[in-house]
């Protein structure tokens, strides 16, 4: 089956610091891969997304790129900022129109101290 | 981008009552839409898959009889949570696909006493 496996939080950081959070995943054939966030209290939001082997998805200085000899779809920022602490989320899914569920990893909280 | 709200926001209820929570798809026609449920500090669990038109498709282990899926129009899906009991509260998350993406909704928060 699919899944996806994220490293385990809490993750603290300072801010200004690098940023890895690590996702690999197991699928039958050829995904789509996202990274969802979520703030607290709220429901959540496409971060970024890739789906094929050597596209990197990016969007407000987050950037992940889909390495398909790896299975990994980490996420990287150089430096983050308090407003940045949030849950993130890996996910996959096999076809990339809307109307497949999506597979989650675990979440990762990450809190930024000042 | 493709905006999807959920109503209530937070529901507080008795247990044994049955409480209804909506979710829209405002900006677009949504054929299936998805509904989560997430414990805290966890993962989202995908409950049910809802098209419209026809009936949902239940994950292993969700209770179809408790929770009841209707997806009455290409905007509208509504979750029933029927004989809540305290180890139904959670937070609810549904998601509607469009766009080649899903959209999620920001959640209820249910609270069964």
């Amino acid at each position: 089956g699919n899944s996806v496996t994220q490293m385990e939080g809490p993750v603290t950081l300072s801010e200004e610091a690098f940023l890895t959070i690590n996702c690999t995943y197991t699928a039958t054939g050829y995904p789509s891969l996202f990274w969802y966030v979520q703030y607290p209290g709220e429901g959540l939001q496409l971060l970024l997304k890739a789906t094929k082997a050597d596209d990197k998805g990016s969007n407000k200085g987050f950037e992940a790129t889909y390495r398909k000899e790896t299975t990994s779809f980490h996420l990287e920022k150089g430096s983050v900022q308090v407003s940045d602490s949030a849950v993130y989320f890996c996910a996959l899914t096999l076809l990339n129109f809307g109307n497949e569920k999506l597979t989650f990893g675990t979440g990762t909280r990450l809190t930024i101290i000042p | 981008g493709a905006v999807v709200s959920q109503h209530p926001s937070w529901v507080i209820c008795k247990s044994g009552t049955s409480v209804k929570i909506e979710c829209r798809s405002l900006d677009f026609q949504a054929t299936t839409m998805f509904w989560y449920r997430q414990f805290p500090k966890q993962s989202l669990m995908l409950m049910a898959t809802s098209n419209e038109g026809s009936k949902a498709t239940y994950e292993q282990g969700v209770e179809k009889d408790k929770f009841l899926i209707n997806h009455a129009s290409l905007t509208l899906s509504t979750l029933t949570v029927t004989s809540a009991h305290p180890e139904d509260s959670s937070f609810y998350i549904c998601s509607a696909g469009g766009h080649n993406e899903q959209f999620f909704g920001p959640g209820t928060r249910l609270t069964v006493l």
